[in-house]
């Protein structure tokens, strides 16, 4: 079974800084892939990131980029320049493929605040 | 092109009730996924279904719920006699037949079921 771990259940930035955000994951298969997704206070899931696990370099989307550390398993969300906007609860998702079925696997989430 | 479409975005329902929960996939998306989403949670798989057919039900429990993709029409999620505890958010997600390993799934704005 895989398993996500999100060890920061809140964390504040102030506007126009970086932050990270923690994820690591625990899997045996030898491919995979990472999702980081963003669920504002309205409550809809958006998509930010994804990283295979043979991608050689790390994902980059706008502000987002994605630290990935395949040896360390983690694959840590870095937004740059903050944004009052922002300020949501932020997932880490790891998808799960077997016996012909397909899931994604969550962590628990990072609620993130920005300080203007 | 629209996006994944749940509807109701809110329901009510009353200690053994009934529950209809129904999930419009994107545009040539054969794949849908249903997620709970409890208070202060991360998501969790519940089924995995093609059109007609259930692809893996593991995560959702045994008794009351049941899921369909019918040839025609929504997905739709039943939860017979609703009890306190299945107050929480539905996402539904679709994907495409054939995705690259980068695809994600598409979710939709959720259901927020409450009961009373």
């Amino acid at each position: 079974a895989q398993k996500i771990t999100q060890t920061q259940p809140g964390m504040f930035v102030q506007e126009k800084e970086a932050v990270t955000l923690d994820c690591t994951y625990d899997t045996s298969d030898p491919s995979y892939g990472l999702f980081w997704y963003k669920q504002p206070s309205s409550g809809e899931m958006i998509f930010l990131i994804y990283q295979g696990s043979y991608d050689q370099q790390n994902a980059t989307e706008g502000r987002y980029s994605l630290n990935f550390q395949k040896a360390r398993k983690s694959a840590n969300l870095v937004i740059s320049a903050s944004q009052l906007g922002d300020s949501a609860m932020y997932f880490c998702a790891m998808r799960e493929v077997e016996g012909g079925s397909e899931k994604l696997v969550f962590g628990k989430g990072t609620k993130l605040t920005v300080n203007p | 092109n629209a996006g994944v479409m749940q509807n109701p975005r809110h329901l009510v329902r009353r200690r053994g009730q009934e529950a209809r929960l129904r999930c419009s996939p994107m545009k040539g998306h054969s794949h849908v996924y249903w997620y709970r989403q409890l208070p202060e949670e991360g998501l969790k798989f519940m089924v995995y279904l093609q059109k007609e057919n259930i692809i893996d039900e593991s995560g959702m429990p045994k008794e009351r719920f049941s899921a369909e993709f019918p040839k025609e029409g929504p997905s739709i999620l039943r939860i017979q006699q609703v009890v306190r505890g299945d107050s929480a958010a539905y996402f539904c997600a679709s994907s495409p037949p054939i995705r690259a390993s980068t695809d994600t799934q598409y979710f939709g704005p959720g259901t927020r079921l409450t009961v009373l």
